[in-house]
Parts: C-alpha cells; structure tokens; sequence
C-alpha cells in the first residue's frame, strides 16, 4: 500500500525553525516527484516547492527563496521540508505528495505546524 | 507566475444538479499541464482530473474536463451527495505549480 506517513504537529515560537519528515512506503521516494504544499486555517493550497526523482535537485516557489529547505534520505524512505525564520502566517498544516509526471496522486496525511508566541 | 482564478467562489446546486467550475489561467499553461482535485473537509486532496482532461482511474465518469491554453473547465454532469467539496485547479507546466483559490460546491 501506498503511503505518506509525516512527523507530528509542532509549535514553534516566531523566529524558529521547524523540520517536518515525510517516510515513503510501497513505493520507492527516487521514482516520483516530491512536493510540499501548505494550507493555512480555512484556506486554500498553496505549492511551496518540490525535488525531482532524479538526482535530488529542488525548485522552490519564490515566496519561500531563502527559508525553505528541502532534502531526502533515501536510505530510509524519508524526504524533508525545513522552513526558517518562522512567523504567525506560517500557520498551517504542511503537506508532502508525490507525482509521477501528473498531477499530484499521493499526499501525506499533513503536520500542523503553529506558531505562536 | 501563473495566477490561476477560479470561479465561481462558491456554487450552490442541488443533487442530480450540472456543475461547471471554471479555472482561468494568467498565462498559457505549458502542454495544457493542469490537474483538478476535489477536496473534503478534514481530508486531503483527491486528484480527479489530470492533462486537463485524462480522468484517474476510480474516479465516475460524470466528472468531465477540458480546455486548452489559459480557460480550462470541470464538469460534474449530475451531482451526487458526495460531490459536495471544494474543488482545486492546479497547473504543473511550470514553476511555481499554483493553485487556483478553490471553489466550494454546497448543497442548495
């Protein structure tokens, strides 16, 4: 069975930083498109960026230049999204999801992060 | 950056009723790269509709799409009670792959 399994909701205090894991299983992390996408309380979905299968290189939405890091161990299944320099509307629950050369077909069941102070 | 509008916000329609949810691109969509995705409550998304026009397999075939180059439209030929969502155009052709704003389908 496919699956997306993320790391559990976080708070951080304005200013932190907050690392959200995503583990593949039933399929292999290198085969597929890698995504984060967020959604703040009642809103829409809004794309943060992505790594590609092959080599691992990211594309960032340019909102999120310079805060957001995304990498993966392929050792263990697991992609990561790192955000930065945290603020109150960073609010949201953060999701992983994958894509072959479609649209998005698999997404993680997502990690509230809070911020707060 | 490709702003996609969605409209309308919000449809107010009853079962057994004919949906048509539009997604109006800024630019053209490079090779008509766009996916639909119903979404529930507490849920995540589905995706429904992908290439503008190719349905997922499972999903029923009274969700239809179409369109090309910046107008690109959902069909959902007779609603059924568990249609009702928000429903989400997506463009994947080129970076950042945006979202449209989403339009909530509700029971009338």
């Amino acid at each position: 069975q496919v699956q997306l399994v993320q790391s559990g909701a976080e708070v951080r205090k304005p200013g932190a930083s907050v690392k959200v894991s995503c583990e593949a299983s039933g399929h292999t992390l290198t085969n597929y498109y890698m995504h984060w996408v967020r959604q703040a309380p009642g809103q829409g979905l809004e794309w943060m960026g992505w790594m590609i299968p092959n080599g691992g290189a990211t594309n960032y939405a340019q909102k999120f230049q310079g805060r957001v890091t995304m990498t993966r161990d392929t050792s263990i299944s697991t992609a990561y999204m790192e955000l930065s320099n945290l603020r109150s509307d960073d609010t949201a629950v953060y999701y992983c999801a994958r894509s072959p050369a479609t649209g998005i077909d698999q997404w993680g069941q997502g990690t509230l992060v809070t911020v707060s102070s | 950056e490709i702003v996609l509008t969605q409209s309308p916000g919000t449809l107010s329609l009853s079962p057994g009723e004919r949906a048509t949810l539009s997604c109006r691109a800024s630019q053209r969509v490079s090779n008509n790269w766009l996916a639909w995705y119903q979404q529930k409550p507490g849920q995540t998304p589905r995706l429904l509709i992908y290439g503008a026009s190719s349905r997922v397999t499972g999903i029923p075939d009274r969700f239809s799409a179409s369109g090309s180059g910046t107008d690109f439209t959902l069909t959902i030929s007779r609603l059924e009670p568990e249609d009702f969502a928000v429903y989400y155009c997506q463009q994947y052709g080129s970076s950042p792959h945006t979202f449209g704003q989403g339009t909530k389908l509700e029971i009338k």
